[in-house]
């Protein structure tokens, strides 16, 4: 039973690019969250994620943010024309029911040069 | 107020000593309570559920006030394999991280 997938590991980005990352959950998990770890900082909330549908988006930023988790395939976050300030570990954590048994995956680390 | 509070560190302790640490949360009808520890540039794991009664899980023992609303993690017998940074994690519509206290322990 795999663990929660992300990838890529790494993703360098020009400014003005996008950047998609992705994330397979656990399997018989439909709960996906997002989070954000700055360089020094803890994890911020991002977005919170069931098949099809976004239950919370209050940690994502208004503009060039946006997720996804299809009915499909993996949940994605995308992040249009990036910035330097983009730049962070963006981690994807999924659960079973929601807010238990959280486990995270190894996280995508993004370079934004 | 921030949601959830931890003090940074870092805390430096010797090998074999006992160390603990405190969290504070803001939002009473938070409903569930864990620890996390996190490595360098790897991913947060769980470490243990918080609850009113205390949890014991051999060194680790944490343990919850709900009236005075903060958490706590006492780690004895410390081993240079428990350096990390500790995320404290409250729940209530959503799951908060506190920004995490970091330990060293000594040769």
């Amino acid at each position: 039973n795999a663990g929660v997938m992300q990838n890529p590991r790494h993703l360098v980005r020009r400014r003005g690019q996008e950047a998609r990352l992705r994330c397979s959950p656990m399997k018989g998990h439909s709960h996906v969250y997002w989070y954000r770890q700055l360089p020094e900082e803890g994890l911020k909330f991002m977005v919170y994620l069931q098949k099809e549908n976004i239950i919370d988006e209050s940690g994502m930023p208004k503009e060039r943010f946006s997720a996804e988790f299809p009915k499909e395939g993996p949940s994605i976050l995308r992040i249009q024309q990036v910035v330097r300030g983009d730049s962070a570990a963006y981690f994807c954590a999924s659960s079973e029911t929601g807010g238990y048994g959280y486990t995270f995956g190894s996280g995508t680390r993004l370079t934004v040069v | 107020r921030k949601e959830v509070e931890q003090d940074p560190g870092p805390f430096n302790v010797p090998e074999g000593a006992t160390v603990a640490f405190n969290c504070t949360y803001s939002n009473s009808a938070s409903q569930s309570f864990f620890w996390y520890r996190q490595d360098c540039r790897k991913e947060p794991k769980l470490l243990m559920s918080v609850y009113s009664s205390g949890n014991e899980d051999g060194r680790f023992t944490a343990q919850l006030n709900r009236a005075s609303q903060y958490i706590s993690l006492l780690i004895r017998d410390s081993k240079l394999s428990d350096s990390a940074t500790y995320l404290c994690v409250s729940r209530d519509d959503k799951i908060i991280f506190g920004k995490g206290t970091r330990l060293h322990i000594l040769p």
